[in-house]
Protein backbone atom coordinates (compact mmCIF):
# COMPACT_ATOMS: atom_id res chain seq x y z
CA UNK A 1 0.00 0.00 0.00
CA UNK A 2 1.42 3.56 -0.45
CA UNK A 3 2.60 5.38 2.62
CA UNK A 4 2.21 8.90 1.43
CA UNK A 5 -0.62 10.24 0.16
CA UNK A 6 -0.53 13.92 -1.83
CA UNK A 7 -2.90 16.52 -2.12
CA UNK A 8 -4.15 17.59 -3.84
CA UNK A 9 -3.96 15.20 -6.58
CA UNK A 10 -4.40 18.01 -9.06
CA UNK A 11 -2.88 21.83 -9.26
CA UNK A 12 -3.52 24.24 -11.99
CA UNK A 13 -1.47 28.08 -11.55
CA UNK A 14 -0.13 30.90 -13.32
CA UNK A 15 3.28 31.63 -13.87
CA UNK A 16 5.03 33.89 -11.06
CA UNK A 17 2.58 32.23 -8.46
CA UNK A 18 3.84 29.85 -5.93
CA UNK A 19 2.56 26.19 -5.57
CA UNK A 20 2.16 24.54 -2.71
CA UNK A 21 1.68 20.57 -2.58
CA UNK A 22 0.92 18.79 0.49
CA UNK A 23 1.94 14.65 1.47
CA UNK A 24 0.64 12.72 4.44
CA UNK A 25 2.25 9.69 5.71
CA UNK A 26 1.05 7.16 8.27
CA UNK A 27 4.04 5.50 9.70
CA UNK A 28 7.20 6.89 12.14
CA UNK A 29 9.59 8.06 9.40
CA UNK A 30 13.19 8.06 8.94
CA UNK A 31 13.49 10.68 6.05
CA UNK A 32 11.10 12.08 3.36
CA UNK A 33 11.80 13.19 0.25
CA UNK A 34 10.35 15.04 -2.85
CA UNK A 35 10.25 13.48 -6.60
CA UNK A 36 9.94 15.57 -9.80
CA UNK A 37 8.55 13.60 -13.03
CA UNK A 38 8.59 15.39 -16.18
CA UNK A 39 5.55 13.49 -18.45
CA UNK A 40 7.56 10.47 -20.00
CA UNK A 41 10.17 10.91 -18.03
CA UNK A 42 11.86 9.16 -15.25
CA UNK A 43 11.86 10.44 -11.31
CA UNK A 44 14.39 13.34 -10.61
CA UNK A 45 15.26 13.72 -6.70
CA UNK A 46 14.28 17.30 -5.65
CA UNK A 47 15.13 17.53 -1.89
CA UNK A 48 15.23 15.55 1.42
CA UNK A 49 14.21 16.31 4.95
CA UNK A 50 15.49 13.91 7.92
CA UNK A 51 12.60 13.49 10.47
CA UNK A 52 14.58 15.72 13.00
CA UNK A 53 14.07 18.77 10.39
CA UNK A 54 11.21 21.07 10.04
CA UNK A 55 12.38 22.72 7.08
CA UNK A 56 14.68 22.62 4.39
CA UNK A 57 15.63 25.00 1.77
CA UNK A 58 16.57 24.80 -1.92
CA UNK A 59 16.50 27.36 -4.57
CA UNK A 60 12.91 28.00 -5.38
CA UNK A 61 12.28 24.96 -3.44
CA UNK A 62 10.93 25.01 0.54
CA UNK A 63 10.08 21.83 2.40
CA UNK A 64 8.59 21.52 5.71
CA UNK A 65 8.04 18.32 8.20
CA UNK A 66 5.69 18.10 10.82
CA UNK A 67 5.80 14.60 12.20
CA UNK A 68 3.27 14.67 15.07
CA UNK A 69 0.74 15.25 12.13
CA UNK A 70 2.60 13.02 9.77
CA UNK A 71 2.68 15.24 7.26
CA UNK A 72 5.03 17.46 4.65
CA UNK A 73 4.46 19.90 2.42
CA UNK A 74 6.33 21.28 -0.85
CA UNK A 75 6.19 25.24 -1.78
CA UNK A 76 7.71 26.03 -5.19
CA UNK A 77 7.96 29.82 -5.11
CA UNK A 78 7.71 31.84 -8.77
CA UNK A 79 6.75 29.11 -10.50
CA UNK A 80 7.48 28.77 -14.19
CA UNK A 81 6.28 26.83 -17.20
CA UNK A 82 9.14 24.68 -16.95
CA UNK A 83 7.58 23.68 -13.49
CA UNK A 84 4.74 21.67 -15.09
CA UNK A 85 5.24 17.94 -14.16
CA UNK A 86 4.28 15.30 -11.23
CA UNK A 87 5.37 15.65 -7.47
CA UNK A 88 5.71 12.77 -5.78
CA UNK A 89 6.74 12.28 -2.20
CA UNK A 90 8.51 9.37 -0.85
CA UNK A 91 9.11 8.06 2.83
CA UNK A 92 12.05 5.86 4.36
CA UNK A 93 10.16 4.19 7.04
CA UNK A 94 11.31 2.77 10.48
CA UNK A 95 9.88 0.06 12.97
CA UNK A 96 7.92 0.20 16.10
CA UNK A 97 12.19 0.23 17.30
CA UNK A 98 12.93 3.86 15.29
CA UNK A 99 15.36 1.43 12.95
CA UNK A 100 14.66 2.19 8.69
CA UNK A 101 13.54 -0.25 6.27
CA UNK A 102 16.21 1.64 3.73
CA UNK A 103 13.65 1.61 1.10
CA UNK A 104 11.44 4.32 -0.33
CA UNK A 105 7.35 4.34 -0.42
CA UNK A 106 5.91 6.74 -2.94
CA UNK A 107 2.79 8.28 -2.62
CA UNK A 108 0.58 8.85 -5.85
CA UNK A 109 1.61 12.61 -6.78
CA UNK A 110 0.53 15.90 -7.28
CA UNK A 111 0.17 16.91 -10.88
CA UNK A 112 1.36 20.31 -11.25
CA UNK A 113 0.19 22.94 -14.52
CA UNK A 114 2.17 25.92 -14.40
CA UNK A 115 0.04 27.96 -17.81
CA UNK A 116 2.59 30.98 -19.11
CA UNK B 1 28.68 10.80 -15.15
CA UNK B 2 26.64 8.22 -17.15
CA UNK B 3 23.18 8.10 -15.61
CA UNK B 4 20.67 4.78 -15.60
CA UNK B 5 20.42 2.89 -18.56
CA UNK B 6 17.23 1.44 -19.36
CA UNK B 7 15.83 -0.90 -21.91
CA UNK B 8 14.14 -1.46 -24.39
CA UNK B 9 12.36 1.72 -23.54
CA UNK B 10 8.99 0.47 -25.07
CA UNK B 11 7.78 -2.57 -25.71
CA UNK B 12 4.03 -4.13 -26.72
CA UNK B 13 3.60 -7.46 -26.07
CA UNK B 14 0.10 -9.85 -26.37
CA UNK B 15 -0.83 -11.91 -23.03
CA UNK B 16 0.25 -14.38 -22.02
CA UNK B 17 3.90 -13.62 -24.01
CA UNK B 18 7.18 -13.17 -21.95
CA UNK B 19 9.09 -9.80 -21.76
CA UNK B 20 12.72 -9.01 -19.97
CA UNK B 21 14.07 -5.46 -19.05
CA UNK B 22 17.56 -4.52 -18.46
CA UNK B 23 19.06 -1.83 -16.73
CA UNK B 24 22.48 -0.83 -16.35
CA UNK B 25 22.92 1.47 -13.01
CA UNK B 26 25.64 4.36 -11.82
CA UNK B 27 28.83 2.83 -11.88
CA UNK B 28 29.71 1.98 -8.49
CA UNK B 29 25.98 1.85 -6.88
CA UNK B 30 25.35 -0.88 -4.55
CA UNK B 31 21.69 -0.49 -4.59
CA UNK B 32 19.34 -0.82 -7.46
CA UNK B 33 15.61 -1.08 -7.51
CA UNK B 34 13.06 -1.98 -9.98
CA UNK B 35 9.98 0.39 -9.42
CA UNK B 36 6.71 -0.57 -11.32
CA UNK B 37 4.18 2.46 -12.10
CA UNK B 38 1.29 2.61 -13.37
CA UNK B 39 -0.68 5.10 -15.39
CA UNK B 40 -1.89 7.99 -13.03
CA UNK B 41 -0.19 6.36 -10.08
CA UNK B 42 3.08 6.89 -7.69
CA UNK B 43 6.07 4.04 -8.38
CA UNK B 44 5.47 0.51 -6.37
CA UNK B 45 8.63 -1.01 -5.67
CA UNK B 46 8.84 -4.88 -6.73
CA UNK B 47 12.40 -5.66 -5.83
CA UNK B 48 15.83 -3.64 -4.34
CA UNK B 49 19.14 -5.61 -4.30
CA UNK B 50 22.07 -4.32 -2.24
CA UNK B 51 24.91 -5.80 -4.57
CA UNK B 52 23.83 -8.79 -5.83
CA UNK B 53 21.36 -9.89 -2.92
CA UNK B 54 18.04 -9.17 -2.31
CA UNK B 55 16.80 -6.24 -0.02
CA UNK B 56 13.15 -6.64 -0.24
CA UNK B 57 11.11 -8.22 -2.85
CA UNK B 58 7.74 -8.43 -0.93
CA UNK B 59 5.65 -7.03 -4.08
CA UNK B 60 7.10 -8.72 -6.92
CA UNK B 61 3.85 -11.01 -8.21
CA UNK B 62 6.55 -14.39 -8.18
CA UNK B 63 4.94 -16.40 -9.76
CA UNK B 64 5.10 -14.42 -12.86
CA UNK B 65 8.00 -11.84 -12.51
CA UNK B 66 11.60 -12.36 -11.79
CA UNK B 67 14.91 -10.65 -11.35
CA UNK B 68 18.21 -10.92 -11.24
CA UNK B 69 21.24 -9.19 -10.78
CA UNK B 70 24.14 -10.82 -11.48
CA UNK B 71 27.73 -9.83 -10.42
CA UNK B 72 25.94 -7.04 -8.79
CA UNK B 73 25.83 -4.79 -11.34
CA UNK B 74 23.06 -5.02 -14.17
CA UNK B 75 20.20 -6.03 -13.39
CA UNK B 76 17.19 -8.54 -15.58
CA UNK B 77 13.63 -7.71 -14.70
CA UNK B 78 11.35 -10.77 -16.36
CA UNK B 79 7.78 -10.74 -16.63
CA UNK B 80 6.36 -14.56 -18.20
CA UNK B 81 3.39 -15.33 -18.65
CA UNK B 82 2.16 -11.67 -18.92
CA UNK B 83 -0.94 -9.81 -17.95
CA UNK B 84 -2.86 -6.84 -19.39
CA UNK B 85 -2.77 -4.95 -15.64
CA UNK B 86 1.51 -5.35 -16.26
CA UNK B 87 1.03 -2.40 -18.81
CA UNK B 88 2.94 0.32 -16.56
CA UNK B 89 6.13 1.74 -16.99
CA UNK B 90 8.92 -0.13 -15.47
CA UNK B 91 11.41 2.23 -13.49
CA UNK B 92 15.15 1.10 -12.39
CA UNK B 93 17.09 3.31 -9.89
CA UNK B 94 20.31 3.09 -8.71
CA UNK B 95 22.05 4.92 -5.19
CA UNK B 96 25.48 4.60 -3.65
CA UNK B 97 23.78 3.67 -0.37
CA UNK B 98 20.14 2.40 1.08
CA UNK B 99 17.67 4.83 1.42
CA UNK B 100 18.21 4.89 5.10
CA UNK B 101 21.64 6.22 4.15
CA UNK B 102 20.68 9.23 1.77
CA UNK B 103 21.96 12.34 2.00
CA UNK B 104 21.05 15.50 0.25
CA UNK B 105 23.79 14.76 -2.48
CA UNK B 106 23.99 11.21 -2.49
CA UNK B 107 20.49 10.43 -4.12
CA UNK B 108 18.13 7.64 -5.92
CA UNK B 109 18.65 8.13 -9.78
CA UNK B 110 16.28 6.94 -11.83
CA UNK B 111 16.21 5.84 -15.45
CA UNK B 112 13.81 6.47 -18.23
CA UNK B 113 11.95 3.65 -17.87
CA UNK B 114 10.33 0.59 -20.17
CA UNK B 115 7.43 1.21 -20.89
CA UNK B 116 5.58 -1.78 -21.42
CA UNK B 117 1.92 -2.34 -22.87
CA UNK B 118 0.03 -6.05 -22.69
CA UNK B 119 -2.56 -6.38 -25.33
Amino acid sequence: SQQGEEDPQALSIQEGENATMNCSYKTSINNLQWYRQNSGRGLVHLILIRSNEREKHSGRLRVTLDTSKKSSSLLITASRAADTASYFCATDATNAGGTSYGKLTFGQGTILTVHP
Amino acid sequence: EAGVAQSPRYKIIEKRQSVAFWCNPISGHATLYWYQQILGQGPKLLIQFQNNGVVDDSQLPKDRFSAERLKGVDSTLKIQPAKLEDSAVYLCASSLVSPRNIETGNTIYFGEGSWLTVV
